[in-house]
């Protein structure tokens, strides 16, 4: 049974970057799809990226091209999303989701880690 | 605004029958398989129906998924207490070339 474990929350002024962590066990991480949803305060989800930690394969939601940038160690089972240039408005609670066994060519999110609010702010 | 639209809201009393719609189009949901998800207030979300309709280990068979050409739903029977939460459709866009959430709908049970 795969758990995720994310990092604590973080406060960043305007302009700045954030890096938030997840941490799998209970898996095989390296052929997993590691996925990342943000949810604003009050908000619905958004689907932000994926990355399959193997083969090193990203896919980025548009919105967030070249703003986002989702790292993975195999060595530490971690999965990271770096999000730049960052706006009041990336205020959000950021949850890191497995997308199970790459093979299997879906997006469904299962589990979910507890979620890391990054509150920007000046 | 969503590509894939949910009323914002829906309620029912103990023991209804309840439906929630998702409606989309032919780059989503007329192509690709729909998710349910269930958020709890407080709580990260959870997978509640994977490939249209079916029901990972552990859920109820109260709840059940359907799909039908650009809109999908989702029925709650028996409708209890604990089952007041905000619930999200997802799909594959391929327009967008990414995953596309609905708006969520905030289910209370009165």
């Amino acid at each position: 049974q795969v758990q995720l474990v994310q990092s604590g929350a973080e406060l960043k002024k305007p302009g700045s970057s954030v890096k938030v962590s997840c941490q799998a066990s209970g898996g095989t991480f390296s052929l997993d799809t590691l996925n990342w949803v943000r949810q604003a305060p009050g908000q619905g989800l958004e689907w932000m990226g994926r990355i399959i930690p193997y083969f090193n394969s990203t896919i980025y939601a548009q919105k967030f091209h070249g703003r986002v940038t989702l790292i993975a160690n195999e060595s530490t089972t971690t999965a990271y999303m770096v999000l730049g240039s960052l706006r009041r408005d990336d205020t959000a609670i950021y949850y890191c989701a497995s997308g199970g066994y790459y093979g299997l060519g879906t997006f469904q999110f299962d589990p979910w880690g507890q979620g890391t609010l990054v509150t920007v702010s000046s | 605004q969503s590509i894939l639209t949910q009323p914002p809201s829906a309620s029912g009393t103990p023991g209804q029958r309840v439906t929630i719609s998702c409606s989309g189009g032919s780059s989503n949901i007329g192509t690709n398989i729909v998710t349910w998800y269930q958020q709890l207030p407080g709580a990260a979300p959870k997978l509640l129906i994977q490939n249209d309709n079916q029901r990972p280990s552990g859920v109820p068979d109260r709840f059940s998924g359907s799909r039908s050409g650009t809109s999908a739903s989702l029925a709650i029977t028996g409708l209890q207490s604990e089952d007041e939460a905000d619930y999200y459709c997802a799909a594959w866009d391929d327009s967008m070339n990414g995953v596309e959430f609905g708006g969520g709908t905030k289910l209370t049970v009165l």
